[in-house]
């Protein structure tokens, strides 16, 4: 069955990065694209990018051009989301999810991962 | 960017009842692109429609969508404990996707 696991939780200070990780199994890794989706406490969901496992390469909200780094490593298939100049802001649930090319919705989608910024 | 407006914010109804969820976009939305979740408190959203009125796998059959330009509807025909949730419109247009702000379902 299709699993999207991700890495566990992080504590970062303002102005750090962090990369948080989610492995896909139980379907072909290549041929759907993932997206991530975060949902700080108590709000609604916001996109924020997707990566194309297939070439790598990325769509990003216009929001976060410039601060956010969507890779992949089809050896584990793994995807990772990398924001920078963390701000209290961008605590939040970090969700990855899956896409069918051009379904234009999302199908699977992993438990999140917990990011939370403070000093 | 295209933004989804949802209403009302909450609704608080009895089971049994029927629920009607609107969505509306800032331009008009190709209806293959919109799509509804389902929340349910601490975990990840549940696809319940695409393409506006497709329901999703393993959906029951008492949800269904509706619309189509700027306007669409989430409809749960007979509420049961289980959909007392939190539901978002998502669209995609212009090679970025956005979601509404959310509706909340109360079963008294």
């Amino acid at each position: 069955q299709v699993q999207l696991v991700h890495s566990g939780a992080e504590v970062k200070k303002p102005g750090a990065s962090v990369k948080v990780s989610c492995k896909a199994s139980g379907y072909s890794f290549i041929n759907y694209h993932m997206h991530w989706v975060r949902q700080a406490p108590g709000q609604g969901l916001e996109w924020m990018g997707m990566i194309n496992p297939r070439d790598g390469n990325t769509n990003y909200a216009q929001k976060f051009r410039g601060r956010v780094t969507m890779t992949r490593d089809t050896s584990t298939g793994t995807v990772y989301m990398e924001l920078n100049s963390l701000t209290s802001e961008d605590t939040a649930v970090y969700f990855c999810a899956r896409e069918k090319p051009a379904a234009l919705n999302f199908d699977y989608w992993g438990q999140g991962t917990l990011v939370t910024v403070s000093s | 960017e295209i933004v989804l407006t949802q209403s009302p914010g909450t609704l608080s109804l009895s089971p049994g009842e029927r629920a009607t969820l609107s969505c509306r976009a800032s331009q008009s939305v190709s209806s293959s692109n919109l799509a509804w979740y389902q929340q349910t408190p601490g975990l990840a959203p549940r696809l319940l429609i695409y393409a506006a009125s497709s329901r999703a796998t393993g959906i029951p059959d008492r949800f269904s969508g509706s619309g189509s330009g700027t306007d669409f509807i989430l409809t749960i025909s007979r509420l049961e404990p289980e959909d007392s949730a939190v539901y978002y419109c998502q669209q995609y247009g212009s090679s970025q996707y956005t979601f509404g702000q959310g509706t909340k379902v109360e079963i008294k």
